[in-house]
């Protein structure tokens, strides 16, 4: 089967850093993504590794490592207004960009 | 640029009934689109792929029959939840994307509730 695991809850507090972690199962692997939904919302598209490291966009950075099925979301500078669901997705059908979506973590930041 | 646009937002119908639920890529083309089914506090599920000028691929578990694709052109798929009943009721949302490496955007979603 085909699986993606995250924590389901995470609490910080506005201006600090938080860091959700992604492991991953799939049948075939052509990238991670991050996409943000706050409730009721649209997914929107926060950030995407297709190789091994680190990749900053604004406050928000993302890490992949293939080897280990890993691959963690990092929030800096924390916000109200990022308190929302994150979730991880790995693109598994090569040309088609199909993604399979993983558990999502609720994040509550706090005053 | 990269919009999707879901219609409607939200629906109630009573069982029985069918339902359409209409993705337009604004501002690009699709030959391809997601089709996704959302409970409430859980995660995204991928029902089907929608390929223009094609028949739908769908997911294991998802029955064809019950969920109608239709991608006539390169901005429109439709699902059509045919005799609906309650536990149908849920967030169903579409995707595209500009190119098949490019990242996947959202429609807004629809809200079914069946009575």
């Amino acid at each position: 089967g085909q699986s993606l695991e995250q924590p389901s809850e995470v609490t910080a507090v506005e201006g600090a850093i938080v860091q959700i972690n992604c492991t991953y199962q799939t049948s075939g692997f052509y990238g991670l993504s991050w996409y943000q939904q706050h409730d009721g919302g649209a997914p929107t598209f926060l950030s995407y590794n297709a190789l091994d490291g680190l990749e900053e966009t604004g406050r928000f950075s993302s890490f992949l490592s293939r080897s280990d099925s890993y691959g963690y979301l990092l929030l800096q500078e924390l916000q109200m207004k990022d308190s929302a669901s994150y979730f991880c997705a790995v693109r598994y059908g090569g040309a088609t960009n199909k993604l399979i979506f993983g558990t999502g973590t609720l994040l509550a930041v706090q005053p | 640029g990269a919009v999707v646009s879901q219609h409607p937002s939200w629906v109630i119908c009573k069982s029985g009934t069918s339902v359409k639920i209409e993705c337009r890529s604004l501002d690009f083309q699709a030959t391809t689109m997601f089709w996704y089914r959302q409970f409430p506090k859980q995660s995204l599920m991928l029902m089907a792929t929608s390929n223009e000028g094609s028949k739908a691929t769908y997911e294991q578990g998802v029955e064809k029959d019950k969920f109608l694709i239709n991608h006539a052109s390169l901005t429109l798929s439709t699902l059509t939840v045919t005799s609906a009943h309650p536990e149908d009721s849920s967030f169903y949302i579409c995707s595209a994307s500009q190119g098949s490496y490019s990242p996947l955007h959202f429609g807004n979603g629809t809200r079914l509730t069946v009575t």
